[in-house]
């Protein structure tokens, strides 16, 4: 079965400094790796996905994600954060038809910004 | 419509009513999932239909739980006897053909059980 986890619950920075959050996944087959965003009183967000190809990958926003076969994590990272990025972000993998063409959420990072 | 709709966007109910929330795809997109978002937590695969296909009901948290869909149009999540713990904010997405690299989803149903 699929899963997804990550293991930070919440994560404090200041604006400016650079973020990195940690997403850890388990999947029989070459898996579909996203990002997504979700704002206070907003909807999800696609912030980037991967499939194959290029193991770094460029989303919105200025985030950028890397897929790293041999120790099953796609971390999401921004150089600089801005306070409009304080947000809940969640990992997803899914994809093949064999797991029934939907996706598997991790619990969600919270992502609080410092002045 | 230009997104995926659900309504209402809120609702309160009291324990044991029966709760109907509705989704409204994205034309043209056949497939619809349905997801649910506890407080403080990560999304919960619930149902999902694709075309004509029988959907997968493997998330459904309980014989309490149903959801249906005509063809690649609306689909209505129905909770019966509603418990405290179904409180959630329930999420409904769509994808042409059951890509899930396009799946766009709603702005969900708040759902407050008292």
């Amino acid at each position: 079965a699929q899963s997804v986890t990550q293991p930070d619950i919440h994560i404090t920075v200041s604006e400016g400094a650079s973020l990195e959050l940690r997403c850890n996944y388990s999947y029989g087959a070459t898996p579909y790796l996203f990002w997504y965003v979700q704002s206070p009183g907003q909807g999800l967000q696609l912030l980037l996905k991967y499939f194959s190809g290029d193991t770094l990958v460029q989303g919105i926003k200025g985030f950028e994600a890397e897929f790293k076969r041999s120790q099953s994590s796609f971390n999401l990272r921004k150089p600089s954060v801005h306070w409009s990025d304080a947000a809940e972000y969640f990992c997803a993998v899914g994809g093949a038809k064999a797991a029934g063409n939907k996706l598997t959420f991790g619990g969600g990072t919270r992502v609080l910004v410092k002045p | 419509g230009a997104g995926v709709s659900q309504s209402p966007s809120n609702k309160v109910t009291e324990k044991g009513k029966d709760v109907e929330l509705r989704c409204d795809p994205i034309s043209g997109h056949t497939a619809l999932y349905w997801y649910r978002q506890r407080l403080g937590q990560g999304l919960e695969f619930l149902i999902y239909f694709q075309g004509n296909s029988a959907p997968d009901k493997s998330g459904l948290p309980s014989d309490r739980f149903s959801a249906e869909r005509t063809g690649e149009s609306v689909s209505t999540l129905t909770i019966q006897r509603t418990q405290q713990e179904d409180s959630a904010v329930y999420l409904c997405a769509s994808s042409p053909g059951g890509k899930v690299e396009k799946l766009f989803f709603g702005s969900g149903t708040q759902l407050s059980v008292l």
